[in-house]
């Protein structure tokens, strides 16, 4: 079965730095999401993006975060210049359309030092 | 906004037992809902969806749900739990439209004893 695969699975960085978080949806995906999970929080819901633009974005996506679709496969988040507080699961979803359900990656563990 | 609640934070049953996780929600229309699971160290993985028709509906794995809405309620149920079946179980809703974002519960980690 077709799965969002998600890479680094974990990455460590030193506050201030710049991260890029990167996904593959699953080919012939519409909608791209990326969601976080601070430890032993919910999930939230960061972005939505769809048609090479962004369709929604939460109080938590600020000017520091990015979302890209460099090429027909890959879904990147970035983080221009990271906080202790971003540290979390980091989760990419896509959906093949409005009538179907989001499928989740496996997540990148983020790490701030 | 919707809001989603899941009661049980954590709830313990024995193998071949059945099972019933809650999940409430508040949303001002018919949402679409949704319970996905979460083994450790692993992500999200859908165990079945509700958008509109049967309001019970089934899931891999032996899962069921049913959607009520005078009870603003969709739990899920298993009649006989595997050990293979612990882990941390999220109720989300989401609203119709094309681009719906996921809202979750806070989760229910579920033990299953031998």
């Amino acid at each position: 079965e077709p799965e969002v695969t998600q890479t680094p699975s974990h990455q460590v960085t030193q506050m201030g730095q710049e991260v890029i978080l990167r996904c593959v949806p699953i080919s012939n995906h519409l909608y791209f999401y990326w969601y976080r999970q601070i430890l032993g929080q919910k999930v939230e819901f960061l972005v939505s993006f769809y048609n090479n633009e962004i369709s929604e974005k939460s109080e938590i996506f600020d000017d520091q975060f990015s979302v890209e679709r460099p090429d027909g496969s890959n879904f990147t988040l970035k983080i221009r210049s990271t906080k202790l507080e971003d540290s979390a699961m980091y989760f990419c979803a896509s959906m093949g359309g409005s009538n179907q359900p989001q499928h989740f990656g496996d997540g990148t563990r983020l790490s701030i030092l | 906004a919707q809001s989603v609640t899941q009661p049980d934070i954590h709830i313990t049953v024995s193998e071949g037992a059945s099972l019933e996780l809650r999940c409430n929600y508040s949303y001002g229309a018919t949402p679409y809902l949704f319970w996905y699971v979460q083994s450790p160290g692993q992500g999200l993985q859908l165990l079945l969806k509700y958008f509109s028709g049967d309001t019970l509906v089934q899931g891999i794995k032996g899962f069921e749900a049913e959607f009520k809405r005078s009870q603003s309620s969709f739990n899920l149920r298993k009649p006989s739990v595997h050990w293979s079946d612990a882990a941390e179980y999220f109720c989300a809703v989401a609203r119709s439209g094309s681009a719906r974002q996921l809202t979750f519960g806070s989760g229910t980690q579920l033990t299953v004893l031998p």
